[in-house]
């Protein structure tokens, strides 16, 4: 089955500054690459996601790459806020399946 | 975006008892839910598979009589926690897919079972 690697574990980031997640995927069936923003407590939040089809995808502040020959996968975020402060999963699937196979997470604190 | 709606968002119930979760899509049709639970500080596992009509499909290691799934409506699905233990505790979140040309999950808002 699928495994997905995610570092760091934890991250800090003085406001303003980017912040950058990693993830690594061992299935090359895999073409669909969420990322999701966890606060406590809460639901996971789809924040941005990718196909294998293309390399970058970018919305406002958030873009995600990926490396389809590494089976690598990033996150950046950049002009970081406090509100960026969560726990940020990604994950991955075959699409049309949705059996999304998640990170372990990295939680993101900004400092004011 | 799609909502997807779980109930209840905590119950603390006494050991032995039983425990029912559901999972509802409020404005889609969802064949296909997915139940996860997640331990704190830890990541999202996936147990099963809800299928509107048929069984669900359990993950190695997730005894299906001991979380029962039913999905008997294609905006709702439940998951039972049978005869619940402490080591039940845990947040358990649901997902739905929206189909379409950009398909994605969305989930709901989750659910803290604490077994005393």
């Amino acid at each position: 089955g699928e495994n997905v690697e995610q570092h760091p574990s934890t991250l800090s980031v003085q406001e303003g500054d980017s912040a950058v997640i990693k993830c690594t995927y061992s299935d090359s069936a895999s073409n669909y690459f969420p990322w999701y923003k966890q606060e406590l407590g809460k639901r996971p939040q789809l924040i941005i996601d990718i196909r294998s089809n293309v390399g970058e995808k970018k919305d406002q502040r958030i873009a995600v790459t990926l490396n389809k020959t590494a089976k690598h996968f990033s996150l950046h975020i950049t002009e970081t806020q406090p509100e960026d402060s969560a726990v940020y999963f990604c994950a991955a699937a075959y699409f049309g399946n949705e059996k999304l196979t998640f990170g372990t997470g990295t939680r993101l604190t900004i400092i004011p | 975006g799609a909502v997807v709606s779980q109930h209840p968002s905590w119950v603390i119930c006494k050991s032995g008892t039983s425990v029912k979760i559901e999972c509802r899509s409020l404005d889609f049709q969802a064949t296909t839910m997915f139940w996860y639970r997640q331990f704190p500080k830890q990541s999202l596992m996936l147990m099963a598979t809800s299928n509107e009509g048929s069984k669900a499909t359990y993950e190695q290691g997730v005894e299906k009589d001991k979380f029962l799934i039913n999905h008997a409506s294609l905006t709702l699905s439940t998951l039972t926690v049978t005869s619940a233990h402490p080591e039940d505790s845990s947040f358990y979140i649901c997902s739905a897919r929206v189909r379409g040309a950009d398909e994605k999950l969305f989930f709901g808002s989750g659910t803290q079972l604490s077994v005393l």
